[in-house]
This record gives structure tokens, sequence and C-alpha cells, in this order.
């Protein structure tokens, strides 16, 4: 069955340091998602990615995220300077349309 | 808005008990509706999702779901519960490009 790929697992990085968030969605799918979940929290929507722009974000999406679609394949998030709360689970996750969507496994930042 | 509530954040059952976790919903129109499961240090994993149709609706792993529009609930059951179905469960509704999660419940299922 067709998985949606991010990696790292795990990223430790310090305050104020960019991170790149990686992902592979499934390959005919058109929407792209980047949720997070902070430890014991629910998961957050973060964006949606459609048609090579951003469809819709959250407050949480400030001018610190950054979404790519680099080379037709990859689906990035980039946080410009982490700070301690970006510490959590984000989670990619892409879909051919509404209103199913698989989830990746998941990577675990930490931010110290 | 579009929202889904779980109003217990913790169900704790006896292995071979029925399993039941609780969601309701709060939707204009007909609403679709998800359950998604977190397995520790895990993804979110796709259970059972409502569109239309029967009010039953089967799922992933021996999980089906009522729809039950005249209490707008979407509750999660299990006939017999394993020790491995421990885990968070996500109640979950679309909401335009998103999916808006419940809080969660976590399961924990004892031998």
């Amino acid at each position: 069955e067709p998985e949606v790929t991010q990696t790292p697992s795990h990223q430790v990085t310090q305050m104020g340091q960019e991170v790149i968030l990686r992902c592979v969605p499934i390959s005919n799918h058109l929407y792209f998602y980047w949720y997070r979940q902070i430890l014991g929290q629910k998961v957050e929507f973060l964006v949606s990615f459609y048609n090579n722009e951003i469809s819709e974000k959250s407050e949480i999406f400030d001018d610190q995220f950054s979404v790519e679609r680099p080379d037709g394949s990859n689906f990035t998030l980039k946080i410009r300077s982490t700070k301690l709360e970006d510490s959590a689970m984000y989670f990619c996750a892409s879909s051919e349309g509404y209103p199913a969507r698989t989830f990746g496994s998941g990577t675990r930042l930490t931010v110290v | 808005a579009q929202s889904v509530a779980q109003p217990e954040d913790q169900v704790n059952v006896a292995e071979g008990n029925p399993l039941t976790v609780k969601c309701t919903y709060s939707v204009s129109g007909n609403p679709y509706l998800f359950w998604y499961v977190q397995y520790p240090n895990r993804g979110l994993q796709f259970l059972l999702k409502y569109i239309t149709g029967d009010n039953l609706v089967k799922g992933s792993y021996g999980f089906e779901a009522e729809f039950n529009k005249s209490q707008t609930s979407f509750h999660l059951k299990k006939p017999s519960a394993l020790v491995s179905d421990s885990a968070l469960y996500f109640c979950a509704v679309p909401l335009d490009y998103k999916l808006s999660f419940g809080a969660g419940t976590t399961v924990t299922v004892r031998a």
C-alpha cells in the first residue's frame, strides 16, 4: 500500500537554528499538508498546499514557517529560527482530493 | 464551525471486553467523519470513515463506528479489545482543506 514517507524520524536542533523537515507524498496525490502535535496535545493543522501554492494556513503558520515542493516529489516544511515551543511531532499528509488523506509516521522535532 | 469533541480523555478496559471511544460532532449539512489511531511513537493511522450510506461503518483492526444523526455521535467500537489496541484515538472532521481533530482519547487495555 502506498505510503507517505517522512525524514528524519527524529531531529534535535538548537534554538535559533533552521530546520527542514522532509516528506515524500504518495505519487498521484495532489494535495499536501503539514500538521503538528505538541506532546500530549491534539493534532493541529499547519498548512495545506495545492497546485504549487498554499491553499490554507493556520495562525500557527507564521513567517517563521515555509513550505516547498522543490522537485515534484518532495514536500518540505522549513522553520527558519526554531523556538523551544516548536518542539513537537510534525506530520505530513497527502490526498488525491477531498476529504480523506494519508499521514506519514511523523518527525519528532526537539528544540534545545 | 465544524468540530468534533471527545468527552473522555481516557478509557480503560480489560482485554476481551467491549471497547467504546466516544465522539460527538457539530457539523452543518451531511458530515464526513473520521477515526484515526496513533500507536506509541508512531504516526496517525486511518481506521475508518463515514461519508454516506450505512450508519455502521467497518474499519481496520476489527473496529467499527456507528453514525447516529439524532445524537450527533460517531462512537468507535470494538466488540473484544486486545492489549495491542492500547493507543491514542482521534475523531476528526474535514473543514475546508484541513482535518479538525478532537482532543484524543487514550485507550488502555489491560491483560
